[in-house]
């Protein structure tokens, strides 16, 4: 079965720091591969999506994603977080139900918390 | 405001009981989905609808109903609720589906718990 794993379950950084979230995904097929942010008591929002191309994403506020289809990896980056990154992060990759729709599938998420 | 709507966002039932989410879009899209959120299990999908009286099961269906008679509501409906549905639920919305799948909208979602 499709699955995506986010093995940072929490991180704590200093702003400025360098941020690098991991995920990595299990699909044989073609991938769609999303990052989504749940900043406190906030609905999902999409940070940056990868369909074909660039493998190195650029997304909202800063953020990049680099696909390793080696690897199964999609990792997020930024390079100096600020205070406001504190937040959710999920990782998801496409993945084709029996029906024949494609739906999403989430990682557990990695929890950053951004010391001022 | 143009977006997702859920409601309510805050829930306390007693087991048995049946509770209804509601979940209202207003962008026409076509594809509307329920998601409940979990420690450990991230966002797991419970059921889908591509379109008005079109709906079809996610990864956990049990327990749950869901109805689409308008493109903009997607009601979901827990008809005799269970401790282990205690969650936050999330609906989300989205243009398209199939294999380009586009990025789904959520809504602010609803914090059930159930006693």
């Amino acid at each position: 079965a499709q699955s995506v794993s986010q093995h940072n379950h929490h991180v704590i950084l200093s702003e400025a720091a360098s941020l690098e979230l991991g995920c990595n995904y299990s699909y044989g097929g073609t991938v769609n591969l999303f990052w989504y942010v749940q900043y406190p008591g906030q609905h999902l929002q999409l940070l940056l999506k990868y369909f074909s191309g660039d493998p190195l994403v650029k997304g909202i506020k800063g953020f990049e994603a680099e696909f390793i289809k080696s690897k199964f990896s999609f990792n997020l980056r930024k390079p100096s977080v600020q205070w406001s990154d504190t937040a959710e992060y999920f990782c998801a990759v496409n993945a084709l139900l029996n029906t024949g729709f494609q739906k999403l599938v989430f990682g557990t998420g990695t929890r950053l918390l951004v010391s001022p | 405001d143009a977006g997702i709507t859920q409601s309510p966002r805050y829930k306390i039932t007693e087991t048995g009981r049946q509770v209804t989410l509601m979940c209202h879009q207003t962008w026409s899209h076509s594809y509307m989905f329920w998601y409940r959120q979990d420690l450990g299990h991230g966002l797991r999908l419970i059921y889908y609808s591509a379109a008005a009286d079109i709906t079809d099961k996610g990864e956990v269906p049990d327990g749950y109903v869901v109805s689409r008679s308008k493109t903009e509501n997607f009601p979901l409906t827990l008809e005799s609720a269970t401790r282990s549905q205690t969650s936050v639920y999330f609906c989300a919305s989205s243009e398209m589906g199939g294999i380009h799948n586009q990025p789904q909208h959520f809504g602010d979602g609803t914090r059930l718990s159930i006693l």
